[in-house]
């Protein structure tokens, strides 16, 4: 089956850093995407990864572990306006299509 | 460049009834694919298009069903309305030749109430 899963809810305090962490189990990959959610809003593209390793990218970065089925967003230096919701995604390549599966996100918010 | 579009941003609709929801994708894709977001949870994927196409498909009813037109542009329908149909509905547009590394670009959702 189809499995993402991360953890609901996390707190963090203005200027620390954050690990948000992911898990999947999916019938097939091809790239891992992290995107940001502001209450009532679209979801906005942070990272992508498709290969083992790190992707710095400003105060976020993003890991990926495929032989783990795991990967995390590092968030630095935040800020308040951090306070959303963070998606985790898999791109599941079946037929050339392009389906992006979610897992339900995580909860950030960041304090004073 | 305009970014995704979708129309309209709020409805309200009585159980029952049906509905069309529409989407223009961003300036050179071709793909679309419709989400439904349900409160405090993540996007589940209800299909995709593409050339004129429906290519994959979620696990949704057969309530609901869509449809691309030649210009890309797309609309998701929903028939025989349910209270549990409530929830935030997204257009995702990607290019199909230009998806490595490309992420698909999210519309703002239009927030479905049925009541």
């Amino acid at each position: 089956g189809q499995n993402i899963d991360q953890p609901t809810e996390m707190t963090a305090t203005e200027g620390a850093i954050v690990q948000i962490n992911c898990t999947y189990q999916t019938s097939g990959f091809n790239g891992l995407f992290w995107y940001q959610q502001h209450a009532g809003e679209a979801p906005t593209f942070l990272s992508y990864n498709v290969l083992d390793g790190l992707e710095e990218k400003g105060r976020f970065s993003s890991f990926l572990s495929r032989s783990k089925g795991y990967s995390y967003l590092l968030l630095k230096e935040l800020q308040m306006k951090d306070s959303a919701s963070y998606l985790c995604a898999v791109r599941d390549e079946e037929d050339s299509s392009y389906k992006l599966i979610f897992g339900s996100g995580t909860r950030l918010l960041v304090r004073p | 460049d305009a970014g995704v579009t979708q129309s309209p941003t709020h409805l309200i609709k009585t159980r029952g009834q049906q509905v069309t929801l529409r989407c223009s994708p961003k300036s050179g894709h071709d793909t679309v694919s419709w989400y439904q977001q349900a409160l405090g949870q993540g996007p589940q994927f209800i299909f995709q298009y593409y050339e004129e196409e429906e290519r994959q498909r979620g696990n949704f009813p057969d309530r609901f069903s869509g449809h691309q037109f030649p210009n890309y542009s797309s609309e998701l329908n929903v028939n025989a309305l349910l209270l549990g149909d409530s929830a935030l509905y997204l257009c995702a547009s990607s290019s199909l030749y230009h998806r490595e590394g490309g992420e698909a670009f999210f519309g703002q959702g239009t927030r479905l109430t049925v009541v």
